[in-house]
């Protein structure tokens, strides 16, 4: 089984949509949780960032951490053409290396 | 403008060749890491620097090589050793030695081996 589980979708909406992106992990030690947007053929760039439990609010995107279900949710609200992209989470428990999920791929159609 | 610059964007080689990518970064940061991405499979790390001089194995470190001369820069060699080297592959620092914070990618280098 594999510490981070996320579902590759990939996941398809309407322009305006509210999106969920979803992970799961195994290791409730993790105590630092990210999400990173890749674009096609490009890097990973830190879109949220996220310590122990709880939401966090940025714009359009927020974070949520539940640490006691050990689940972690990225939501986007009026999602746009331009947030068609991978979308990974990364969560460590400090000073040791990230764990990365599969990433989901997302579109959004105008 | 700062940031991490990875070459070639892409690279064809043959069977049994070794090459070897480029990282280097502006950002004065201590630690620098090399991944390697695969449709469905996330980020697997290869091997990370956390100082000059200084390397460690990730969890795919066969048959790939690096060297950390300078801070600046962290090339990494695929060997002919890799059995299956054909993917994106991404380079990334962080601010301070500690690992688990916050990542700054390249572009990435796609190899292809034909």
């Amino acid at each position: 089984q594999k510490e981070v589980e996320q579902d590759p979708g990939p996941l398809s909406v309407p322009e305006g949509a509210i999106v969920s992106l979803n992970c799961t992990y195994s290791n409730s030690a993790f105590q630092y949780f990210m999400w990173y947007r890749q674009y096609s053929r490009k890097g990973p760039e830190l879109l949220m960032y996220t310590y122990s439990s709880g939401n966090k609010e940025d714009g359009r995107f927020t974070a949520q951490v539940d640490k006691s279900s050990k689940y972690i949710s990225l939501f986007i609200r009026d999602s746009q053409p331009s947030d068609s992209a991978t979308y990974l989470c990364a969560m460590s428990k400090g000073a040791q290396k990230l764990v990365f999920g599969q990433g989901t791929r997302l579109t959004i159609n105008p | 403008d700062g940031g991490i610059t990875q070459s070639p964007k892409y690279l064809f080689r043959k069977e049994g060749q070794n090459v070897t990518l480029s990282c280097e970064q502006n950002l004065n940061h201590d630690a620098m890491y090399w991944y390697r991405q695969d449709p469905g499979q996330g980020l697997r790390l290869i091997y990370y620097s956390q100082i000059v001089n200084d390397f460690q194995k990730g969890d795919i470190a066969e048959g790939y090589s690096v060297s950390r001369e300078k801070k600046e820069s962290f090339p990494l060699t695929v060997t002919s050793a890799q059995k299956n080297p054909t993917a994106f592959y991404l380079c990334a620092s962080s601010i301070d030695r500690l690992l688990g914070g916050e990542l700054f990618f390249g572009e990435g280098s796609r190899l292809t081996v034909l």
